[in-house]
């Protein structure tokens, strides 16, 4: 049965930490690996992997791939208060069909 | 439109009733999913359509829930004799393919009293 798994499940910051939350899948057909950040009610498209050790960066935060551990990383630089959310991570979006979502890590970041 | 829309925002239904879920994906995209997220819970996967192929009806959790999308492109998720264990957040999302990811909509908060 594919599985992706998140850790941790809740963090606490302060700002100006720098965080990594983990993702480690175990999926059938795996093609890409896909990360979302949760506010409210939709989640927002962070970034997709498909590559190992690729690093895909936008801003204050960073994502890489390794297909051979089966895991992923998100890091977030300097975290602000507008970065608490959850983080979805979720695969293997083969053919583009349905993703099997991780738990989600929670995190809060105290000013 | 420019994004998803799901209708209604919130419904709160009592037990026993039957409810439908409104999604409106993206123009053009062809792929459309449903899932639901309970409190506290990561998405949990009920049902993808892409074109015209038979959808993926694998994690509909039981035959009080079905869905269906009409030329290609709204879907109506219903939930028929509602449980107070169908309370959650519907999401719909949609694709235009495999390098693109999905897009979510809003989502809509059902409370089953």
């Amino acid at each position: 049965e594919d599985k992706v798994v998140q850790s941790p499940l809740s963090l606490v910051v302060h700002e100006g930490d720098t965080v990594t939350l983990n993702c480690s899948y175990e999926v059938t057909n795996f093609r890409s690996l896909l990360w979302y950040k949760q506010e409210k009610k939709a989640p927002t498209f962070l970034f997709m992997l498909t590559s190992s050790g690729i690093e895909k960066k936008s801003g204050r935060l960073s994502s890489i791939l390794d297909k051979k551990e089966l895991f992923s990383i998100l890091n977030i630089t300097a975290t602000q208060t507008g970065d608490s959310a959850v983080y979805l991570c979720a695969g293997p979006y083969n053919q583009g069909g349905k993703l099997i979502f991780g738990q989600g890590t929670e995190l809060s970041v105290k000013p | 439109g420019a994004g998803v829309s799901q209708s209604p925002s919130n419904k709160v239904t009592e037990k026993g009733k039957d409810v439908e879920l409104r999604c409106d994906p993206i123009s053009g995209h062809t792929a459309l999913y449903w899932y639901r997220q309970s409190l506290g819970q990561g998405l949990e996967f009920l049902i993808y359509f892409q074109g015209n192929s038979a959808p993926d009806k694998s994690g509909l959790p039981s035959d009080r829930f079905s869905a269906e999308r009409t030329g290609g492109s709204v879907s109506t998720l219903t939930i028929q004799r509602t449980q107070q264990e169908d309370s959650a957040v519907y999401l719909c999302a949609s694709s235009r393919g495999q390098l693109y990811g999905y897009t979510f909509g809003s989502g809509t908060r059902l409370t089953v009293v």
